[in-house]
C-alpha cells in the first residue's frame, strides 16, 4: 500500500523558516517524481514544486522560486521542501504528491494527509 | 500560465442524480486533464487521468470527457458518499494549475 507520511508543520513568524518532510512507502520512491501542493483553509489547490526521480529536475510555482527548495534522499524515501523568507500567504497546509513517472508528468495519483503551516507573529 | 474555471461552484444534487460539472481552460490543454475528489479533512483523491481514464479503483459512475479546452466530469448515479468538492487540474504545462473547485452538496 502506497503511503505518503508529512511531518514538520508548525508555526513560524514572517522572515522565518521550516522544512517540511514526507516519507513514503510501499513503492520504489526513486522512481517516481514526487511534489508539494499546498491549500489554504477552505480555498483551492496550489502546485508548489516537483522534484524528478532521480532528483536532478526541479520546477518551483513562481510564488517560491527563490524562497523555497525541494530535495530528496532516495536511500531515506524522504522528501523535503525547505522554506525560507516565509510570508503570512504561505500559510497552508502542504501535501506531498506522488506522480504516476520518475518524470514530472504532471498528475498526482497518490497524496499525504497533509502538514499545517502558519506563519504569524 | 493556463487558468481553469469550473462551474458551476456548488451544485445541490440528490442520491440517484445525474450531475454534470464543467471545467473550462484558458487554452488548449489537449487532454492533459485529471479530476480529484476531496472531503473534509482530507486529501484529493485522483479520479479521472488523461481527461476520460478512470483510476484504478474508482467507481465507474464517475467519467470524464472532453478535449482542448473544454471538459466534464460526470456522476451517472450520485451516492451518499459522492458529496464533497471537486477539482479540475491541468497538466500541460509543467506549472500545472486547478480549477476553484466544485462543491457538490446533498439537495
Amino acid at each position: 500500500e502506497v503511503q505518503l507520511v508529512e511531518s514538520g508543520g508548525g508555526l513560524v513568524q514572517p522572515g522565518g523558516s521550516l522544512r517540511l518532510s514526507c516519507v513514503g512507502s510501499g513503492f520504489t520512491f526513486s522512481s517516481k517524481a514526487m511534489s508539494w501542493v499546498r491549500q489554504v483553509a477552505g480555498k483551492g489547490l496550489e502546485w508548489v514544486s516537483t522534484l524528478s526521480g532521480s532528483g536532478r529536475d526541479t520546477y518551483y510555482a513562481d510564488s517560491v522560486q527563490g524562497r523555497f527548495t525541494i530535495s530528496r534522499d532516495n536511500f531515506k524515501n524522504v522528501l523535503y521542501l525547505q522554506m525560507n523568507s516565509l510570508r503570512a500567504e504561505d500559510t497552508a497546509i502542504y501535501y506531498c504528491a506522488r506522480s504516476d513517472s520518475s518524470t514530472w508528468t504532471g498528475n498526482f495519483d497518490y497524496w499525504g494527509q497533509g502538514a499545517l503551516v502558519t506563519v504569524s507573529s | 500560465d493556463i487558468q481553469m474555471t469550473q462551474s458551476p461552484s456548488t451544485l445541490s444534487a440528490s442520491v440517484g442524480d445525474r450531475v454534470t460539472i464543467t471545467c473550462r481552460a484558458s487554452q488548449s490543454i489537449n487532454s492533459w486533464l485529471a479530476w480529484y475528489q476531496q472531503k473534509p479533512g482530507k486529501a484529493p483523491k485522483l479520479l479521472i487521468y488523461k481527461a476520460s481514464s478512470l483510476e484504478s479503483g474508482v467507481p465507474s459512475r464517475f467519467s470524464g470527457s472532453g478535449s482542448g479546452t473544454e471538459f466534464t466530469l460526470t456522476i451517472s448515479s450520485l451516492q451518499p458518499d459522492d458529496f464533497a468538492t471537486y477539482y479540475c487540474q491541468e497538466y500541460k504545462s509543467y506549472s500545472v494549475t486547478f480549477g476553484q473547485g466544485t462543491k457538490l452538496e446533498i439537495k
